[in-house]
């Protein structure tokens, strides 16, 4: 059963800074791994998605790694802005022994730039 | 833009009653998905679908059944609502054969069981 860690639970910055939050999962059979971005009280907005085959992606200021071999992936935040505080989640996509998609969350860390 | 629309933001029902939380979403979409958020737990999946009246039970599917009569459309239901059933309710849909499709989600239900 894939299960997805994010250390740390809360993470404060100050602005201006570059970042990097962490992602581990136990199930190397991973076949994407998506970041999401939730602001309180809402739903959660996707951010980067990385297929198994691919390293890394980029959107912007925001830049995700996948090292299936390690179990890690990673977010990597340049030049943070306090807009960029929110909670960040990173879900495993496996296949179920049903032959269905799943996807696992970790539990988030909420991360608070400083002005 | 991929829409996922949840009929409710904020709802309070009684113990015992029969709750319908619904989506919408309007990308045509063959998965989609809920999930219940609860502090120190993370989402946790409760049912998916990937066709028309198909279903799969999730992680925790105890206390909760689904409906999916339309593909646009996917309904939890609680048929008899407990107090350990009050949690932030998320739906969410993607594209099937999604290695390159990201899950999209709704804003979010907020449930109080009272």
């Amino acid at each position: 059963k894939q299960e997805v860690t994010q250390i740390p639970a809360a993470l404060s910055v100050p602005e201006g800074e570059n970042l990097v939050l962490n992602c581990s999962f136990t199930d190397s059979a991973i076949y994407n791994l998506q970041w999401f971005r939730q602001d309180p009280g809402k739903g959660l907005t996707s951010l980067l998605l990385i297929q198994s085959s691919q390293r890394e992606q980029t959107s912007g200021r925001l830049n995700a790694s996948l090292d299936k071999s390690s179990g890690r992936s990673t977010l990597y935040i340049a030049a943070s802005q306090p807009g960029d505080s929110a909670t960040y989640l990173c879900a495993g996509g496996v296949i179920s022994n049903f032959g269905n998609e799943k996807l696992t969350f970790g539990t988030g860390t909420r991360l608070t730039i400083i002005p | 833009d991929v829409k996922v629309t949840q009929s409710s933001r904020y709802l309070v029902k009684r113990t015992g009653e029969k709750v319908f939380l619904e989506c919408v979403q309007d990308m045509d979409h063959e998965n989609m998905f809920w999930y219940r958020q609860d502090p120190g737990l993370g989402l946790r999946l409760i049912y998916f679908s990937y066709d028309v009246k198909m279903k799969e039970k999730g992680d925790i599917p105890e206390g909760y059944s689904v409906s999916r009569e339309k593909k646009e459309r996917f309904s939890l239901i609680l048929e008899s609502a407990s107090t350990n059933q009050t949690s932030m309710y998320l739906c969410a849909s993607s594209l099937r054969g999604w290695e390159n499709s990201p899950l999209h989600f709704g804003n979010g239900t907020r449930l109080t069981v009272t």
